[in-house]
């Protein structure tokens, strides 16, 4: 069945530097790849997406690219800031269909 | 604030006693997901509505129900509640069958 793959499963960066995060997807018909971020305790809160026709996307500090030919997309975080800490999930789905979830990423940023 | 909202925030119930959670959304969205987290890991889609149309996912537990009586409200109903059902329960709704937006969720512990 489908599968996204998040690497690393846990990331800490020191205040100020930049945090990566990979995601790999199975299913070449995805088209859509949202990112969440999610505070403990709290709801996933969308913080960013990509669609197929686009190869990268920014917001402030945070990008998202995409690689359709190799399957993989990353999230891109720079000058981090302790706020940042949570804990992000990848995702991929293709139109009018479900989204299949990464495993999680563990950010840290230390002041 | 357009909005989805999940009552109540923390349930407590006794193993085997049926228990239902709300979700309501004052978003207009079409669909409505619900989906299980367990402790850090990814959430889990349990099943989704489209307008009336209801998707179990193959993997959902019979114990697991859901009704949908109109666009605003979604219900999750435990029929036999086990300790392995306590989890953070996720409701969530979207307009086009991808943008995905949380509600709060609600935190469900079995006793």
């Amino acid at each position: 069945g489908e599968n996204v793959e998040q690497h690393p499963s846990t990331l800490s960066v020191q205040e100020g530097d930049s945090a990566v995060i990979k995601c790999t997807y199975s299913d070449s018909a995805s088209n859509y790849f949202p990112w969440y971020k999610q505070e403990l305790g709290k709801r996933p809160q969308l913080i960013i997406d990509i669609r197929s026709n686009v190869g990268e996307k920014k917001d402030q500090r945070i990008a998202v690219t995409l690689n359709k030919t190799a399957k993989h997309f990353s999230l891109h975080i720079t000058e981090t800031q302790p706020e940042d800490s949570a804990v992000y999930f990848c995702a991929a789905g293709r139109s009018g269909d479900k989204l299949i979830f990464g495993t999680g990423t563990r950010l840290q940023v230390f002041p | 604030d357009a909005m989805v909202i999940q009552n109540p925030r923390y349930q407590v119930t006794q193993f085997g006693k049926p228990v239902t959670l709300s979700c309501s959304q004052t978003l207009n969205h079409n669909v409505m997901y619900w989906y299980q987290q367990k402790s850090s890991q990814a959430p889990k889609l349990l099943f989704h509505y489209y307008d009336k149309d209801f998707n179990n996912e193959a993997d959902t537990p019979d114990n697991f129900q859901s009704r949908r009586p109109n666009t605003s409200f979604c219900f999750l109903d435990i029929r036999s509640p086990g300790l392995g059902d306590a989890a953070m329960y996720l409701c969530a709704t979207s307009r086009d069958r991808q943008t995905q937006y949380f509600g709060p969720g609600t935190r469900l512990l079995v006793l």
